[in-house]
């Protein structure tokens, strides 16, 4: 597609129930971050990857959160036995080259923990 | 931290009027500074990137500042429509990967 594709679009889990959020990048784009929003709030970063590489996961809030992306395009974010403070807007944006390019967001999965 | 913060958080203007949303920011060892606008259940749209060296851009009615020294940054929308109705997002660029948004400024634009 012409833009980052994201899905599901929402997610409604239990608390303690693990949950995958995937994140189609513009193709072609080398840099895939990972950002948590909180309602009113600005996105927080998670993490970055270059092509398949994890370069920086430090915003990552627990060891519950993991992101991969083993083939260097897809990624999902995966949270492990979920809390109610997970829940946000989990968006992901790509760029051809970093933050030295601008990032084009995909639209979000709204994630809600009962 | 560094820490971007945005004001006013929200803003109501009658059709027509100019204005100016201010951002400022903590570190001024910036490296670029871009603004955003997000829709209600969208994702961030860039509308304008700084490059540190430089000290304005300008797109259409969209023109944003830049001034490292005093840790400030403003857009400044032209003749604003209610189609400019959205949230305008701030965000220090440090590093490659180091994006630190403010909390935005909700804009509503009366016809």
């Amino acid at each position: 597609g012409a833009g980052v594709s994201q899905s599901p679009r929402y997610k409604v889990a239990k608390r303690g129930q693990d949950v995958a959020l995937r994140c189609d990048p513009i193709s072609g784009h080398v840099s895939l971050f990972w950002y948590q929003q909180a309602l009113g709030q600005g996105p927080e970063f998670l993490t970055y990857f270059q092509n398949e590489a994890q370069l920086d996961k430090s915003g990552l809030p627990s060891d519950r959160f993991f992101a991969e992306r083993p083939e260097g395009s897809v990624s999902t974010l995966k949270i492990q036995r979920t809390q109610q403070e997970d829940s946000a807007v989990y968006l992901c944006a790509s760029s051809s080259a970093g933050l030295t390019q601008p990032q084009h967001f995909g639209d979000g999965t709204r994630l809600s923990i009962l | 931290k560094q820490e971007v913060t945005q004001i006013p958080a929200a803003l109501s203007v009658p059709e027509g009027e100019n204005l100016v949303l201010n951002c400022s920011f903590t570190d001024s060892a910036i490296y670029n500074l871009q603004w955003f606008r997000q829709d209600p259940g969208k994702g961030l749209t860039s509308l304008l990137l700084i490059q540190s060296s430089q000290r304005e851009q300008t797109s259409g009615r969209l023109n944003a500042s830049l001034d490292k020294s005093s840790g400030r940054s403003t857009l400044y929308i032209a003749a604003s429509q209610p189609g400019d109705s959205a949230t305008y997002l701030c965000a220090g660029i440090y590093n490659n990967n180091d994006m630190r948004f403010g909390a935005g400024t909700r804009l509503t634009v009366k016809p």
